[in-house]
């Protein structure tokens, strides 16, 4: 099975930095890969899939890019409201697994 | 507007079967497929079953492979979760959500809709 791994596994930034996150697949998986965001106490909420396509609604400070076994999550403009842990899963076939998740907090 | 309500958990003795179900509504549910992800207190999601949106393919975590059953009821919007022989690693908040496509091919698409949950604790 493909195994997810994440990098780095928690980051403490200021508002207004530039974050990124990484996700390593130990095979390929294409662009079949998504991100999503969960705030403390809070339901998941897809960010970006196909690796690389903003979810509609999603402010435009995310971005995601990568394919086959590398990927990366950018938050261009750190703000308040995106403390949250920050999961990869990849969907190209079963079992579809979530990356360990990323810890991000302000500074 | 998509919603999804999970119900079903509880407390369950080590060992006992639980069903937990996921009333979906907001989308023409017989469309798409629907996953059940887990999420143990303090720890990570973790991604435990699929559902193809015509039901004739499903597919698991090995941690719940020979133990699980997903199904579901197009006629009732609902999938379920049974769950056999549960220990005490199996205690987690089980969220069910949509996915973006009918996953037919064995590719799925991503999940779009998530509900809150429901916590299943085994403890004797």
């Amino acid at each position: 099975d493909i195994q997810l791994t994440q990098s780095p596994s928690s980051l403490s930034a200021s508002v207004g930095d530039r974050v990124t996150i990484t996700c390593r697949a130990s095979q390929g998986t294409s662009n079949y890969l998504a991100w999503y965001q969960q705030k403390p106490g809070k339901v998941p909420k897809l960010l970006i899939y196909a690796a690389s396509i903003l979810q509609s609604g999603v402010p435009s400070r995310f971005s995601g890019s990568g394919s086959a076994t590398d990927f990366t999550l950018t938050i261009s403009s750190l703000q308040p409201e995106d403390v949250a842990t920050y999961y990869c899963q990849k969907y190209n076939n079963a079992p579809f697994t979530f990356g360990p998740g990323t810890k991000v907090d302000i500074k | 507007e998509v919603q999804l309500l999970e119900s079903g958990g509880g407390l369950v003795q080590p060992g006992g079967s639980p069903r937990v179900s996921c009333a979906a509504s907001g989308f023409t549910f017989s469309s798409y497929a629907m996953t059940w992800v887990r999420q143990a207190p303090g720890k990570g999601l973790e991604w435990v079953s699929v559902i193809s949106a015509s039901g004739d393919k499903t597919y698991y975590a090995d941690s719940v492979k020979g133990r699980f059953t997903i199904s579901r009821d197009n006629s009732k919007n609902t999938v379920y979760l049974q769950m056999n022989s549960l220990r005490a690693e199996d205690t987690a908040v089980y969220y069910c959500a949509k996915d973006k496509s009918d996953c037919s091919g064995g590719s799925c698409y991503s999940l779009d809709y998530w509900g809150q949950g429901t916590l299943v604790t085994v403890s004797s």
